[in-house]
């Protein structure tokens, strides 16, 4: 069965130092999708992220990045220069062929960052 | 930009009520979800939505209903609402596609008493 796993409930950060947050999947599919979500105190979430697993390189998007290790099946969140905005709930979610057309995702329960100044 | 709205930002209501939570998008979307989310547990998915009047149950259906009469709306029923209904419900959508994302609105805290 398809699975996400987030195993870090909580972590802290100094500002300006990177944080890698962990996620590991489980699928048997060949095609499949990673994203990542920020949620701040407020609520709503946030797309930081997208993987997908024919892309050959490592996903880039301002700050984020995603260390994207096939054969581990892992897809680690990296944030460089950690801001005091940064501190949210991250999610780690993954989308493969049994979700279809519907677009459905499978989240893992997240980890807490606390960025410190 | 997409946008994704929801009716209440927080509602209390009262065991047995019949509770209604409203999600509407903007962006001409084929599909939409509703999710739970419960602190330690992630988001789980409720029901969603590819289609006008189309829907299918997700993981955890149970004492809930929905409908979906126009593209853009997408409704959230419990029928007689329960104390262990109490959760965070966050509404999405996104277009059917492989790689899109999925939109999400600013949730709804829903207390049971």
């Amino acid at each position: 069965a398809q699975k996400i796993t987030q195993t870090q409930p909580g972590m802290f950060v100094q500002e300006k130092e990177a944080v890698t947050l962990d996620c590991t999947y489980d699928t048997s599919d060949q095609s499949y999708g990673l994203f990542w979500y920020k949620q701040p105190s407020s609520g709503e979430m946030i797309f930081l992220i997208y993987q997908g697993s024919y892309d050959e390189q490592n996903a880039t998007e301002g700050r984020y990045s995603l260390n994207f290790q096939k054969a581990r099946k892992s897809a680690n969140l990296v944030i460089s220069a950690s801001q005091l905005g940064d501190s949210a709930m991250y999610f780690c979610a993954m989308r493969d062929s049994y979700g279809g057309a519907t677009n459905k995702l499978i989240f893992g329960t997240g980890t807490l960052l606390a960025v410190q100044p | 930009d997409v946008k994704v709205t929801q009716s209440s930002r927080y509602l209390v209501k009262r065991t047995g009520e019949k509770v209604f939570l409203e999600c509407v998008q903007d962006m001409d979307h084929e599909n939409m979800f509703w999710y739970r989310q419960d602190p330690g547990l992630g988001l789980r998915l409720i029901y969603f939505s590819y289609d006008v009047k189309m829907k299918e149950k997700g993981d955890i259906p149970e004492g809930y209903s929905v409908s979906r009469e126009k593209k853009e709306r997408f409704s959230l029923i419990l029928e007689s609402a329960s104390t262990n209904q109490t959760s965070m419900y966050l509404c999405a959508s996104s277009l059917r596609s492989w790689a899109y994302e999925q939109y999400f609105g600013p949730g709804t805290r829903l207390t049971v008493t």
